[in-house]
C-alpha cells in the first residue's frame, strides 16, 4: 500500500513570495491533515479536512495561508505571502476510519 | 486543553540494552488516545504504538511497549535492545477521543534517543 505523497521535499523561496505544497492521501483515507513543525519541536496542527470539508482551522493563519482539498483526495497548502517565521517541515498526514493517523514525508521550507 | 510534556531533550543508549523515554500528559477528557512516533533525520514520522485510555492493559509491538500509568497521567515508552537504527527523534502524542475518532494529535516537544555501539 502506498504511503501519504508530498511534493516539493524541499523549498527555498524569498520573504513576501508564495509557495504551495501537496499531499496525496493513502488512498481511501477521509481524514487528512496538514501540520507545521518548527525547528526543535513537535508538530503543530494547521487544518484537518474530512472529505472536502474542513474539521478544524483554529490554529491556520488565515491572513497569509490558505488550504483546499478538492474532491476528498488530494490537498494544497498555500502560504501568500511567506514571512521568516515560516521556515519549517510541512507534513501531510491521513486516517480511515478507526485508524492511526499516517505522515508524509514532509516538505520543508526555508524563507530567506 | 490538553497538553503534552516530554522532559528528557536528550538521552544516550547503549546498544541491545532498553531505555524508557519520559511522556507526561494533561487532559481532563475522559476519553483520549496516546500515541509514539519516531522521526528519523528524514523527517517522516513513524507511527510506533498506541494506547487508549480505557486500555487496561499496557500496549506492546515488538520491541516497544507502552507503560501506561493513568493516576500519574504518564505514559512512557520503553525500547528492548536499542539498536543503532532506533537513533532518532521520538514524539509522544495524545488525541481527544480514541483513535477512531479521527481527531488531531497534540505534540510534545520530543526526546532526541542516540545508541552508542
Amino acid at each position: 500500500e502506498a504511503g501519504v505523497a508530498q511534493s516539493p521535499r524541499y523549498k527555498i523561496i524569498e520573504k513576501r513570495q508564495s509557495v504551495a505544497f501537496w499531499c496525496n492521501p493513502i488512498s481511501g483515507h477521509a481524514t487528512l491533515y496538514w501540520y507545521q513543525q518548527i525547528l526543535g519541536q513537535g508538530p503543530k496542527l494547521l487544518i484537518q479536512f474530512q472529505n472536502n470539508g474542513v474539521v478544524d482551522d483554529s490554529q491556520l493563519p488565515k491572513d497569509r495561508f490558505s488550504a483546499e482539498r478538492l474532491k476528498g483526495v488530494d490537498s494544497t497548502l498555500k502560504i501568500q505571502p511567506a514571512k521568516l517565521e515560516d521556515s519549517a517541515v510541512y507534513l501531510c498526514a491521513s486516517s480511515g476510519l478507526g485508524e492511526t493517523q499516517y505522515f508524509g514525508p514532509g516538505t520543508r521550507l526555508l524563507v530567506l | 486543553a490538553q497538553k503534552i510534556t516530554q522532559t528528557q531533550p536528550g538521552m544516550f543508549v547503549q546498544e541491545k540494552e532498553a531505555v524508557t523515554l519520559d511522556c507526561t500528559y494533561d487532559t481532563s477528557d475522559p476519553s483520549y488516545g496516546l500515541f509514539w512516533y519516531k522521526q528519523p533525520s528524514s523527517g517522516e514520522m513513524i507511527f510506533l504504538i498506541y494506547q487508549g485510555s480505557y486500555d487496561q492493559q499496557n500496549a506492546t509491538e515488538g520491541r516497544y511497549s507502552l507503560n501506561f500509568q493513568k493516576a500519574r497521567k504518564s505514559a512512557n515508552l520503553v525500547i528492548s535492545a536499542s539498536q543503532l537504527g532506533d537513533s532518532a527523534m521520538y514524539f509522544c502524542a495524545m488525541s481527544r477521543g480514541l483513535r477512531n475518532a479521527g481527531n488531531m494529535l497534540t505534540f510534545g516537544g520530543g526526546t532526541r534517543l542516540m545508541v552508542k555501539p
